[in-house]
């Protein structure tokens, strides 16, 4: 079974630009995670999707963040404009029951 | 407190046990998790322990849940240079979507 896809691995940025984040789940799982992972510190959750619906983004910053998951199925998440402390991995996680979630390599930011 | 702690650095021998401590913050968590990841990766899901059980092996791997002090360990046995990586604790929240909430890792390091 195919695990979780992300692209790209890794990006650097200049400050004020965007970028754009992807994530393909494994097949078959409802529940979809971007978690942003600052160096020394564990996963915080930015968005938590239930098929193409969010079900909790409290902790994203809407006013630079976004993201989508259109069909259910894929995911983007983009950062327009950028900071120098989003400087991070966002990591792409999913899960079929909500029970374990399994994580994507990551996509490791740096903003200049 | 409203954070998941875990002890930051711990060092042992190759062969030698390694214990890492985790303290949680919501006693009806219903599933606790412990990830591992290894440089320039994302986050494996190495074994997790439902709440109604005190402890579960898995090969080198025991986990050791105390409810009442909300208290989660792992255990490896006979640790080798492979599993030098950050462990993470990671708790299911009793909110109404199930967030996941992890401590900041431990960073184990194996020494020959």
């Amino acid at each position: 079974e195919a695990g979780v896809a992300q692209s790209p691995r890794y990006k650097i940025i200049e400050k004020r630009q965007s970028v754009a984040f992807w994530c393909n789940p494994i097949s078959g799982h409802a529940t979809l995670y971007w978690y942003q992972q600052i160096l020394g510190q564990g996963p915080k959750l930015l968005i938590q999707f239930q098929n193409n619906g969010v079900v909790d983004d409290s902790q994203l910053p809407k006013d630079r963040f976004s993201a989508e998951r259109l069909k259910g199925v894929d995911s983007t998440l983009k950062i327009q404009p950028a900071k120098l402390e989003d400087s991070a991995v966002y990591l792409c996680a999913s899960s079929y029951a909500g029970n374990t979630i399994y994580f994507g390599e990551g996509s490791w930011l740096t903003v200049v | 407190g409203e954070d998941v702690e875990q002890s930051l650095f711990l060092s042992v021998r190759e062969g030698d046990s390694s214990v890492i401590n985790c303290t949680y913050t919501d006693s009806s968590s219903t599933y606790l998790y412990w990830y591992k990841q290894e440089p320039g990766a994302g986050l494996q899901l190495l074994t997790y322990i439902f709440s109604n059980m005190d402890m579960k092996q898995d090969q080198r791997l025991t986990v050791l849940l105390n409810k009442k002090d909300k208290h989660l360990s792992l255990r490896i046995a006979d640790t080798q240079t492979g599993d030098s990586a950050i462990y993470f604790c990671a708790e299911k929240l009793t909110d109404s979507w199930g967030k996941f909430q992890f401590g900041a890792g431990t960073q184990v390091v194996v020494t020959p």
